[in-house]
């Protein structure tokens, strides 16, 4: 099993759409989680942050975390073809370093 | 802005040869780490350094070793390079806090090729 697993994908939305991304991940010592967003042939980009249970919210993005489940989350709200990239979570064991999921590739059509 | 800045954006090298790859970050960051991302594989860490001289072992760091002698720069060494080290080289530094833990600021990447 992997220690951090992502829907496979692609996914694809339309314009105006929510897209919701998963993550599930198999430690259940982890504490702290993120999400990042790769543009093709860029690096990836930290966009969220989360390390209690619940909702964060920052303007279109929502990341939600349930630790019982042991599963992340991240929505986009009115999605734009901006937003079209591979979304990574990152998972936090110990502290200071990540382990990533492969990805998940999100095309918004216009 | 975090800028993490990796000296080279391509790099062909031949089979055998030592190789460098540097990483420089300007926002004192304690700690950094050197991944490699293939396609179907995602990111896999090689090394990372939570401090000046110290090193610490990834999930893959055969062939590779690393080097930091000074808190902003963080080095990888491919000691004899071979075809399948050919990849995407994405170094990353963030703050080493005792009480939370950051998400990573990633440099712009070193693709190697290795004929």
């Amino acid at each position: 099993q992997k220690e951090v697993e992502q829907n496979s994908g692609p996914l694809s939305v339309p314009e105006g759409a929510i897209a919701s991304l998963n993550c599930t991940y198999s430690d259940r010592g982890s504490q702290s989680f993120f999400w990042y967003r790769q543009y093709s042939g860029k690096s990836p980009e930290l966009i969220m942050s989360i390390y209690s249970n619940g909702d964060k919210e920052d303007g279109r993005f929502t990341a939600q975390l349930n630790k019982a489940s042991q599963y992340v989350s991240l929505l986009i709200r009115d999605s734009q073809p901006s937003d079209s990239a591979t979304y990574l979570c990152a998972v936090m064991l110990v502290p200071g370093k990540s382990t990533f999921g492969d990805g998940t590739t999100l095309t918004v059509k216009p | 802005d975090v800028k993490v800045t990796q000296s080279s954006r391509y790099l062909v090298k031949r089979t055998g040869e030592k190789v460098f790859l540097e990483c420089v970050q300007d926002m004192d960051h304690e700690n950094m780490f050197w991944y490699r991302q293939d396609p179907g594989l995602g990111l896999r860490l090689i090394y990372f350094s939570y401090d000046v001289k110290m090193k610490e072992k990834g999930d893959i760091p055969e062939g590779y070793s690393v080097s930091r002698e000074k808190k902003e720069r963080f080095s990888l060494i491919l000691e004899s390079a071979s075809t399948n080290q050919t990849s995407m080289y994405l170094c990353a530094s963030s703050l080493g806090d005792r009480v939370i833990s950051y998400g990573y600021t990633f440099g712009s990447g070193t693709r190697l090729t290795v004929v």
